[in-house]
């Protein structure tokens, strides 16, 4: 079945530590983000790819990298964790065109102590 | 920057009624779209309405669109304790319309739907 999958669930992590969060589609869409979300809050765009090889950044400043060296793998990269950084991360991942709705994954809820 | 906000930010109705959510947005799009959001969980997408249309229907959501006002109403009818959840409007803005199709979220509204 087609889908998208995010891991870890949750994670708790201490300061200072390298995480990365993992996210894959089966779906072959060319088009994939990364949101960053806090409880009760409106959805931040901080990354997204259109294929490839190519990321840019979104919106909202980051001190994120991610990368895409395959259509399917979008995984995004926190050097050195920090409490600031604790939230809820939304990958997603969308058709070519401008008409079509995203599929989300079930979101990393990261917690940094 | 935030494209749009929602109206009512949280709604509590009983279940067999309506349920009406607004949203306004600032700039030209492409679309807009309407997504549900379980407690702690991804969005799913309901319904995508192009900026040439009016009114659409699915199931028994109901979203209209005006483009002059820059704003979108969701209606929910017969609403279910099943539909207890987040909803949020997000739109495709003209200028990114082309290769990134960036969706923008609102804010959202918490609906509850009591039993």
């Amino acid at each position: 079945e087609a889908d998208i999958y995010q891991t870890p669930r949750y994670l708790v992590i201490g300061t200072g530590k390298k995480i990365t969060l993992e996210c894959s589609q089966t779906m072959g869409h060319d088009k994939m983000y990364w949101y960053q979300q806090d409880p009760g809050m409106e959805l931040h765009l901080i990354h997204y790819s259109y294929g490839v090889n190519s990321t840019e950044k979104g919106d909202l400043s980051s001190e994120s990298t991610v990368s895409r060296i395959r259509t399917e793998h979008f995984p995004l990269t926190l050097e050195s964790a920090r409490p600031s950084h604790t939230s809820q991360y939304l990958c997603a991942s969308s058709d070519r065109g401008v008409h079509y709705g995203y599929t989300f994954g079930s979101g990393t809820r990261l917690t940094v102590v | 920057s935030q494209q749009g906000e929602e109206d009512p930010q949280a709604l509590s109705i009983q279940e067999g009624e309506n349920a009406t959510m607004n949203c306004s947005y600032k700039t030209s799009i492409n679309n807009l779209q309407w997504y549900r959001q379980n407690s702690g969980r991804g969005l799913v997408h309901l319904i995508l309405i192009r900026s040439n249309e009016r009114e659409k229907h699915s199931g028994r959501l109901r979203v209209t669109l005006d483009t002059s006002k820059k704003s979108s109403s969701l209606l929910i009818t017969a609403s279910r304790a099943a539909d207890t959840a987040s909803y949020f409007c997000a739109t495709v803005e003209k200028d990114y319309g082309g290769a990134t199709n960036k969706l923008i979220f609102g804010t959202g509204t918490l609906l509850a739907v009591q039993p």
